[in-house]
């Protein structure tokens, strides 16, 4: 099956400084990339559209100057945190899919759990 | 926006008892997935359902779609402490974002 990485897995970081999360596909390549957001015992908050080559698209609500995507390649996303705030502290998620198989399943990397302080 | 309620919230049951998880749509799906994730893991595909009625097994876990296509359903037999998990319902917007528009999940846990 399509595996996702996701580095870091854990990070601490002070208040005001800026984060950088990677997101990779490993073995496929994903036009498309998602971001979400999940709070303790929460759902997936769906926070943007990575796609290659074009900006972003970021769901109503998501500060897109706070929130920077970036999907350089077809399998790297990156979501850099800017001026992270203790309110940023959450676990991010980031997702792949290649919708050209018909089961649109995404495949979802391990997180990373942000922790502001 | 399209939105797909899920109960129960959470359910606490004894290993060996049933369990199942509901999702609700006041819209016709194209389409529903299921996905599991563990406690501090990350969401695992388990299925897609994409047909009036349709009815999947994955060996202890039965997965059914609405004659409708407006619920649909995930079912458990004799549950295991391995499936300690919350279990999410899903669908995917087929339009051109392909965006997956989660449930609010189940929390599954299971006394030994």
């Amino acid at each position: 099956g399509a595996v996702v990485s996701q580095h870091p897995s854990r990070v601490i970081c002070k208040s005001g400084t800026s984060v950088k999360i990677e997101c990779r596909s490993l073995d496929f390549q994903a036009t498309t990339m998602f971001w979400y957001r999940q709070f303790p015992k929460k759902s997936l908050m769906l926070m943007a559209t990575s796609n290659e080559g074009s900006k972003a698209t970021y769901e109503q609500g998501v500060e897109k100057d706070k929130f920077l995507i970036n999907h350089a390649s077809l399998t790297l996303s990156t979501l850099t945190v800017t001026s992270a705030h203790p309110e940023d502290s959450s676990f991010y998620i980031c997702s792949a899919s290649f919708p050209g198989q018909g089961t649109y399943e995404q495949y979802f990397g391990p997180g990373t759990r942000l922790t502001v302080t | 926006g399209q939105q797909v309620m899920q109960i129960p919230q959470y359910q606490h049951v004894q290993e060996g008892e049933d369990f199942t998880t509901y999702c609700n749509s006041s819209t016709t799906l194209s389409n529903i997935q299921w996905y599991k994730q563990r406690p501090g893991g990350h969401p695992v595909f388990l299925i897609q359902l994409v047909k009036s009625g349709e009815v999947k097994k994955q060996k202890r876990l039965t997965f059914q779609f609405g004659e409708a296509k407006k619920n649909s359903s995930l079912h458990i037999t004799a549950t295991q402490t391995t499936d300690v998990g919350t279990y999410f319902c899903a669908v995917v917007r087929m339009d051109s974002s392909y965006k997956l528009i989660f449930g609010s999940g189940t929390r599954l846990l299971v006394r030994p």
